[in-house]
């Protein structure tokens, strides 16, 4: 049971948007901090692609957004491409357990 | 450009120990603090420790504490990872990855994993 909650899957056909949420408590996302969002295409390491709830890294595509409010968050990809299929995780910082958190993921299938 | 490689996965029997490490490049390792985060076969991601840039303070999962002790070599530019008393559900992809520390933690480079098998 992971601390913050995504759902387990998503699917989009080419050129849609998909959103992904990421629920948490007043412990963390609440708390507030930071929500970061990692996208791990298979076999490979995660690769950070939205940090400090909104921003993204250089060379990650504006196709990529994310935003938070209250003890949510959400990833939002609009014009999905056939290489967007991976699985997506958000992260936080937890007070009360001391430790970074992580959703348990969901697996983007581009259909 | 940053790197983080990671080494010293295997299989080993319950109850045994493993030392990973992670050496690192690219960037200069004594600024920033660093983690271990893990990943079970075919499950999501767990973070698992940190350790400060200066090494004076490490936090642990409480899956692992008491067992796993996070260091640092910053004359060396590495990390290690030493596991006691080894359980089967430590088995995992083990990754190092690069924190930046705002508002929490984040990860902005990861290793390539290396995957420890417990199992006897």
């Amino acid at each position: 049971q992971s601390v913050l909650t995504q759902p387990p899957s998503v699917s989009g056909a080419p050129g849609q948007r998909v959103t992904i949420s990421c629920t948490g408590t007043t412990s963390n996302i609440g708390a507030p901090y930071d929500v970061h969002w990692y996208q791990q295409l298979p076999g490979t390491a995660p690769k950070l692609l939205i940090y400090g709830n909104s921003n993204r890294p250089s060379g990650v595509p504006d196709r990529f957004s994310g935003s938070k409010s209250g003890t949510s968050a959400s990833l939002a990809i609009t014009g999905l491409q056939p290489e967007d299929e991976a699985d997506y995780y958000c992260q936080s910082y937890d007070r009360s357990l001391s430790g970074s958190v992580f959703g348990g993921g969901t697996k983007l299938t581009v259909i | 450009q940053v790197q983080l490689v990671e080494s010293g996965g295997g299989v080993v029997q319950p109850g045994r120990s493993l030392r990973l490490s992670c050496t690192a490049s690219g960037f200069t390792f004594r600024n920033y603090g660093m983690h271990w985060v893990r990943q079970a076969p075919g499950k999501g991601l767990e973070w698992v420790a940190v350790i400060w840039h200066d090494g004076n303070n490490k936090y642990y999962v409480d899956s692992v504490k008491g067992r796993f002790t996070i260091s640092r070599d910053n004359s060396k530019n590495t990390l290690d990872l030493q596991m006691n008393s080894l359980r089967a559900e430590d088995t995992a992809v083990y990754y190092c990855a690069r924190g930046i520390a705002a508002d929490g933690y984040r990860f902005d480079y990861w290793g390539q994993g290396t995957l420890v098998t417990v199992s006897s």
